[in-house]
Protein backbone atom coordinates (compact mmCIF):
# COMPACT_ATOMS: atom_id res chain seq x y z
CA UNK A 1 0.00 0.00 0.00
CA UNK A 2 0.97 3.60 -0.07
CA UNK A 3 3.36 5.24 2.07
CA UNK A 4 3.85 8.42 4.02
CA UNK A 5 3.44 11.12 1.61
CA UNK A 6 4.63 14.31 2.11
CA UNK A 7 4.39 17.95 0.47
CA UNK A 8 6.15 20.00 -0.88
CA UNK A 9 9.31 17.79 -1.52
CA UNK A 10 11.27 21.32 -1.53
CA UNK A 11 10.26 24.41 -0.21
CA UNK A 12 11.89 28.34 -0.49
CA UNK A 13 11.17 30.87 1.30
CA UNK A 14 11.98 34.09 2.28
CA UNK A 15 12.91 35.34 6.08
CA UNK A 16 9.46 36.36 7.85
CA UNK A 17 7.07 34.39 5.85
CA UNK A 18 5.02 31.69 6.92
CA UNK A 19 4.87 28.32 5.82
CA UNK A 20 3.08 25.27 5.95
CA UNK A 21 4.08 21.48 5.58
CA UNK A 22 1.72 18.54 4.99
CA UNK A 23 1.96 15.04 5.59
CA UNK A 24 -0.36 12.41 4.75
CA UNK A 25 0.16 9.07 6.73
CA UNK A 26 -0.49 5.28 6.07
CA UNK A 27 -3.99 4.52 6.00
CA UNK A 28 -4.96 3.15 9.11
CA UNK A 29 -2.59 4.51 11.16
CA UNK A 30 -3.48 6.14 14.18
CA UNK A 31 -0.20 8.09 15.43
CA UNK A 32 1.92 10.36 13.80
CA UNK A 33 5.03 12.37 14.41
CA UNK A 34 6.78 15.11 12.97
CA UNK A 35 10.70 15.29 13.38
CA UNK A 36 13.06 17.81 12.34
CA UNK A 37 16.90 17.18 10.63
CA UNK A 38 19.14 19.95 10.54
CA UNK A 39 22.35 19.98 8.81
CA UNK A 40 24.74 17.61 10.45
CA UNK A 41 22.07 16.68 13.32
CA UNK A 42 20.19 13.92 14.22
CA UNK A 43 16.73 14.06 13.85
CA UNK A 44 14.74 15.62 16.72
CA UNK A 45 11.46 15.17 17.98
CA UNK A 46 8.80 17.89 17.51
CA UNK A 47 5.38 16.60 18.08
CA UNK A 48 3.81 13.33 18.67
CA UNK A 49 -0.26 12.63 17.78
CA UNK A 50 -2.06 9.52 18.94
CA UNK A 51 -5.71 9.73 18.09
CA UNK A 52 -7.93 12.51 19.34
CA UNK A 53 -6.03 12.93 22.54
CA UNK A 54 -4.02 16.01 23.21
CA UNK A 55 -0.61 16.26 20.97
CA UNK A 56 2.32 15.86 22.59
CA UNK A 57 4.22 19.16 22.11
CA UNK A 58 6.98 18.62 23.90
CA UNK A 59 9.40 18.62 21.29
CA UNK A 60 8.34 22.66 19.56
CA UNK A 61 11.71 24.77 19.35
CA UNK A 62 9.09 28.04 19.78
CA UNK A 63 5.64 29.04 19.32
CA UNK A 64 6.15 30.06 15.94
CA UNK A 65 6.09 26.15 15.53
CA UNK A 66 2.38 24.78 15.29
CA UNK A 67 0.67 21.60 13.57
CA UNK A 68 -2.85 20.54 13.62
CA UNK A 69 -4.18 16.99 12.59
CA UNK A 70 -7.75 16.39 11.86
CA UNK A 71 -8.92 13.39 13.26
CA UNK A 72 -6.63 10.04 11.92
CA UNK A 73 -5.64 12.02 8.59
CA UNK A 74 -3.36 14.70 6.95
CA UNK A 75 -1.21 17.03 9.23
CA UNK A 76 -0.06 20.18 8.79
CA UNK A 77 3.01 21.46 10.05
CA UNK A 78 2.94 25.56 10.60
CA UNK A 79 6.35 27.91 10.87
CA UNK A 80 5.36 31.28 11.39
CA UNK A 81 7.75 34.11 10.96
CA UNK A 82 10.52 31.93 9.60
CA UNK A 83 14.24 32.25 10.54
CA UNK A 84 17.37 31.18 8.81
CA UNK A 85 17.84 28.57 11.54
CA UNK A 86 14.51 26.86 10.76
CA UNK A 87 16.26 25.60 7.31
CA UNK A 88 15.96 21.54 7.72
CA UNK A 89 14.22 18.43 6.29
CA UNK A 90 11.26 17.99 8.35
CA UNK A 91 9.82 14.52 8.55
CA UNK A 92 7.17 12.79 9.16
CA UNK A 93 6.01 9.48 10.85
CA UNK A 94 3.05 7.51 10.82
CA UNK A 95 2.60 3.88 13.16
CA UNK A 96 -0.49 1.88 14.24
CA UNK A 97 -1.78 2.65 17.82
CA UNK A 98 0.49 2.95 20.24
CA UNK A 99 -1.34 1.38 23.37
CA UNK A 100 2.03 -0.20 26.00
CA UNK A 101 3.65 -1.67 23.11
CA UNK A 102 5.87 -0.48 20.27
CA UNK A 103 4.68 -0.06 17.09
CA UNK A 104 7.21 0.63 14.22
CA UNK A 105 7.63 4.51 12.56
CA UNK A 106 6.87 4.89 8.76
CA UNK A 107 9.21 7.92 7.62
CA UNK A 108 8.12 9.80 4.51
CA UNK A 109 10.42 11.39 2.31
CA UNK A 110 10.37 14.86 4.32
CA UNK A 111 10.20 18.19 3.13
CA UNK A 112 13.31 20.04 2.62
CA UNK A 113 12.67 24.10 4.00
CA UNK A 114 15.38 26.48 3.00
CA UNK A 115 15.01 30.36 4.34
CA UNK A 116 16.72 32.35 2.73
CA UNK B 1 16.40 11.28 29.56
CA UNK B 2 16.92 8.60 26.75
CA UNK B 3 20.46 9.81 24.71
CA UNK B 4 22.15 8.36 21.49
CA UNK B 5 25.94 8.89 20.62
CA UNK B 6 27.11 7.96 17.09
CA UNK B 7 30.90 7.85 16.79
CA UNK B 8 32.65 9.00 14.07
CA UNK B 9 30.06 10.98 11.81
CA UNK B 10 32.07 9.76 8.86
CA UNK B 11 33.48 6.14 7.82
CA UNK B 12 34.71 5.00 5.27
CA UNK B 13 35.70 1.19 4.08
CA UNK B 14 36.29 -0.61 1.03
CA UNK B 15 33.69 -2.34 -1.05
CA UNK B 16 34.26 -6.57 1.05
CA UNK B 17 35.40 -4.72 3.69
CA UNK B 18 33.60 -5.02 7.11
CA UNK B 19 31.15 -2.62 8.49
CA UNK B 20 31.03 -1.13 11.92
CA UNK B 21 29.23 1.94 12.77
CA UNK B 22 29.21 2.49 16.52
CA UNK B 23 26.31 3.48 18.98
CA UNK B 24 26.10 3.93 22.60
CA UNK B 25 22.87 4.78 24.59
CA UNK B 26 21.84 6.45 27.76
CA UNK B 27 18.68 4.78 28.93
CA UNK B 28 16.88 5.25 32.64
CA UNK B 29 14.55 2.27 31.82
CA UNK B 30 15.61 -0.93 29.49
CA UNK B 31 15.85 0.24 26.02
CA UNK B 32 14.59 -0.44 22.99
CA UNK B 33 17.01 0.34 20.02
CA UNK B 34 16.98 0.84 16.59
CA UNK B 35 19.11 1.64 13.26
CA UNK B 36 17.64 3.40 10.69
CA UNK B 37 19.13 4.12 6.76
CA UNK B 38 18.28 6.99 4.78
CA UNK B 39 19.23 7.10 1.16
CA UNK B 40 19.87 10.60 -0.94
CA UNK B 41 16.82 12.36 -0.66
CA UNK B 42 14.34 9.52 0.71
CA UNK B 43 12.86 9.16 4.28
CA UNK B 44 14.25 6.73 7.13
CA UNK B 45 14.12 3.00 6.60
CA UNK B 46 14.04 0.86 9.35
CA UNK B 47 17.34 -2.11 9.35
CA UNK B 48 16.60 -3.58 12.26
CA UNK B 49 15.40 -3.11 16.12
CA UNK B 50 15.71 -4.64 19.30
CA UNK B 51 13.48 -4.49 21.69
CA UNK B 52 13.82 -8.34 24.59
CA UNK B 53 15.09 -11.28 24.05
CA UNK B 54 17.72 -12.26 21.50
CA UNK B 55 20.80 -9.91 22.19
CA UNK B 56 21.91 -10.63 18.56
CA UNK B 57 18.93 -9.12 15.79
CA UNK B 58 19.68 -9.51 12.00
CA UNK B 59 18.13 -6.56 9.56
CA UNK B 60 17.57 -6.00 6.13
CA UNK B 61 20.50 -6.23 3.65
CA UNK B 62 22.91 -8.67 5.28
CA UNK B 63 23.02 -6.11 8.58
CA UNK B 64 23.21 -7.11 12.19
CA UNK B 65 23.62 -5.52 15.50
CA UNK B 66 23.98 -6.68 19.41
CA UNK B 67 22.86 -5.52 21.93
CA UNK B 68 25.32 -5.18 24.86
CA UNK B 69 23.70 -4.01 28.40
CA UNK B 70 26.82 -3.76 30.45
CA UNK B 71 28.51 -1.41 27.73
CA UNK B 72 25.39 0.37 26.79
CA UNK B 73 25.69 -0.57 23.11
CA UNK B 74 24.30 -1.34 20.05
CA UNK B 75 26.70 -1.06 16.90
CA UNK B 76 25.94 -2.08 13.81
CA UNK B 77 27.91 -4.17 11.32
CA UNK B 78 28.01 -6.01 7.90
CA UNK B 79 30.74 -8.52 7.27
CA UNK B 80 31.24 -7.20 3.62
CA UNK B 81 30.35 -3.84 2.74
CA UNK B 82 28.80 -3.06 -1.04
CA UNK B 83 28.46 -0.09 -3.10
CA UNK B 84 24.67 0.03 -2.29
CA UNK B 85 25.74 0.08 0.99
CA UNK B 86 26.67 4.05 1.16
CA UNK B 87 24.67 6.11 2.92
CA UNK B 88 23.50 8.11 6.32
CA UNK B 89 23.02 5.66 9.01
CA UNK B 90 20.86 6.88 12.36
CA UNK B 91 20.75 4.67 15.38
CA UNK B 92 18.02 5.52 17.69
CA UNK B 93 16.27 4.72 21.29
CA UNK B 94 12.68 4.89 21.97
CA UNK B 95 11.56 7.07 24.51
CA UNK B 96 8.45 6.06 26.43
CA UNK B 97 6.56 3.97 23.69
CA UNK B 98 5.86 6.93 21.40
CA UNK B 99 8.78 9.29 20.12
CA UNK B 100 12.25 7.96 18.71
CA UNK B 101 15.30 9.87 20.36
CA UNK B 102 18.08 9.73 17.47
CA UNK B 103 21.67 9.77 17.34
CA UNK B 104 23.47 12.45 14.73
CA UNK B 105 24.19 10.26 11.99
CA UNK B 106 26.99 8.22 10.81
CA UNK B 107 27.74 8.57 7.05
CA UNK B 108 28.79 5.29 5.43
CA UNK B 109 31.25 5.76 2.76
CA UNK B 110 31.93 2.78 0.56
CA UNK B 111 34.80 2.99 -2.26
CA UNK B 112 35.29 0.64 -4.85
Amino acid sequence: GAGVSQSPSNKVTEKGKDVELRCDPISGHTALYWYRQRLGQGLEFLIYFQGNSAPDKSGLPSDRFSAERTGESVSTLTIQRTQQEDSAVYLCASSRRVSGAYNEQFFGPGTRLTVL
Amino acid sequence: AQSVTQLGSHVSVSEGALVLLRCNYSSSVPPYLFWYVQYPNQGLQLLLKYTTGATLVKGINGFEAEFKKSETSFHLTKPSAHMSDAAEYFCAVLSGYSTLTFGKGTMLLVSP
